[in-house]
This record gives C-alpha cells, sequence and structure tokens, in this order.
C-alpha cells in the first residue's frame, strides 16, 4: 500500500517554463489537497478536490492550474514558472468525515525557478 | 491576521525535559484542532487531536483554552528522537480547508 505518491521528488525550472506535477493515491480517497510550503509561510493551500472531475481554489492558487480526471490522480500544473513559484509542494488526500485523522501527506517535491 | 500564530523558536531543550508550546487561532467558528509533527525535509504527520477535556497519549498533552483561543502542546520527558518540528493545524467545520501554523522547531540536546 503505497499511499500518497508524489512524482518528481525534485526539479529545476527555468523561468518560464511549464511543468505538472503528480499525485497519486490508492486509498480511495475522496478528497485531495495541493499545498506549498515556504520558511516562515506554513503550509498553504493552492487547489484542492473533494472528487473526480471537480476543483476549488485555496488560498493561493494563482500561477496554477489542477485536473481530477481520476480519483486517484490529482495533477498540479504549472504554466509558466516563476522564481516566486520555488517551494516545497506537498500533495495531500483524506476521506470526508474523518478530518485531519484521515491526512495523509505525500513525501514532497522541491521545485526550485531559476 | 493569519488563521493560526505560534512562536517559531527554536526550543533548544535538554534530555528529560518538560516543553510546552502553544498556538492561536483568530477564528472563534474553528471546530476541529490538531497537532502535527514534522521532521526535517519530510512531510508533516499527525501527532494528536486536541479536544475540549484535554488529552493525553504517552509523554504527549494536548489542550484547547476556546476562550482565549489557543491550543496547547505539552511534551514530557523530552527524548532525542522528539526533536521535529510540531505544527498546529485548525479547521473551521463549515469549510474544506485546515490551516496550518507555520511551526514551532523543538531540539532535544543530549
Amino acid at each position: 500500500n503505497a499511499g500518497v505518491t508524489q512524482t518528481p521528488k525534485f526539479r529545476v525550472l527555468k523561468t518560464g517554463q511549464s511543468m505538472t506535477l503528480l499525485c497519486a493515491q490508492d486509498m480511495n480517497h475522496e478528497y485531495m489537497y495541493w499545498y506549498r510550503q515556504d520558511p516562515g509561510m506554513g503550509l498553504r493551500l493552492i487547489h484542492y478536490s473533494v472528487g473526480e472531475g471537480t476543483t476549488a481554489k485555496g488560498e493561493v492558487p494563482d500561477g496554477y492550474n489542477v485536473s481530477r480526471l481520476k480519483k486517484q490522480n490529482f495533477l498540479l500544473g504549472l504554466e509558466s514558472a516563476a522564481p516566486s513559484q520555488t517551494s516545497v509542494y506537498f500533495c495531500a488526500s483524506r476521506t470526508p468525515g474523518q478530518g485531519a485523522f484521515g491526512y495523509t501527506f505525500g513525501s514532497g517535491t522541491r521545485l526550485t525557478v531559476v | 491576521r493569519k488563521e493560526v500564530e505560534q512562536d517559531p523558536g527554536p526550543f533548544n531543550v535538554p534530555e528529560g525535559a518538560t516543553v510546552a508550546f502553544n498556538c492561536t487561532y483568530s477564528n472563534s467558528a474553528s471546530q476541529s484542532f490538531f497537532w502535527y509533527r514534522q521532521d526535517c525535509r519530510k512531510e508533516p504527520k499527525l501527532l494528536m487531536s486536541v479536544y475540549s477535556s484535554g488529552n493525553e497519549d504517552g509523554r504527549f498533552t494536548a489542550q484547547l483554552n476556546r476562550a482565549s483561543q489557543y491550543i496547547s502542546l505539552l511534551i514530557r520527558d523530552s527524548k532525542l528522537s522528539d526533536s521535529a518540528t510540531y505544527l498546529c493545524v485548525v479547521n473551521r467545520n463549515t469549510g474544506n480547508q485546515f490551516y496550518f501554523g507555520t511551526g514551532t522547531s523543538l531540539t532535544v540536546i543530549p
């Protein structure tokens, strides 16, 4: 049982390049989330999804897009990367009704935009 | 004002010491409260929930004060393995979003 798997684990992008981060979970969780974590800022929610085919904006959605075409996958896209998007990105999933008890995080993606 | 605020520390304590962290939250509608632990360069992991009546799990005790809008985490008999960052997490019942504090860094010294 892999839980939540994020790919890639590390990436360096040049300003203006695009990329997609993949989050895959095998726990049949309904809800999935993308967070970014920056020094002194804590974890901030970018986008989230409460089910296949649905997405919603979080606290810091600008510059990112997401898709949830399959229940087990939640993709985070950067269309034109900027240095301000240098961060550690965490994906998480949970089942409704379990609150933070059911939160499972992936191991993170360290992204550097130069 | 941030939803959740924590003293970032760092807290450097000797083995065997007792250490306490506080966290304040700004929205009185907040309903659920948790402490997460995050090791260096790792993902956050749930440590324990925080109930109004207070709860204990081994050396860890969590308490909630709704009137003053803060939660606390007490660690007794600190171990080297307790060295980590402790994140305070708050959820409003009406929302799907969990708000994370910036974390409090703890280092337990031999």
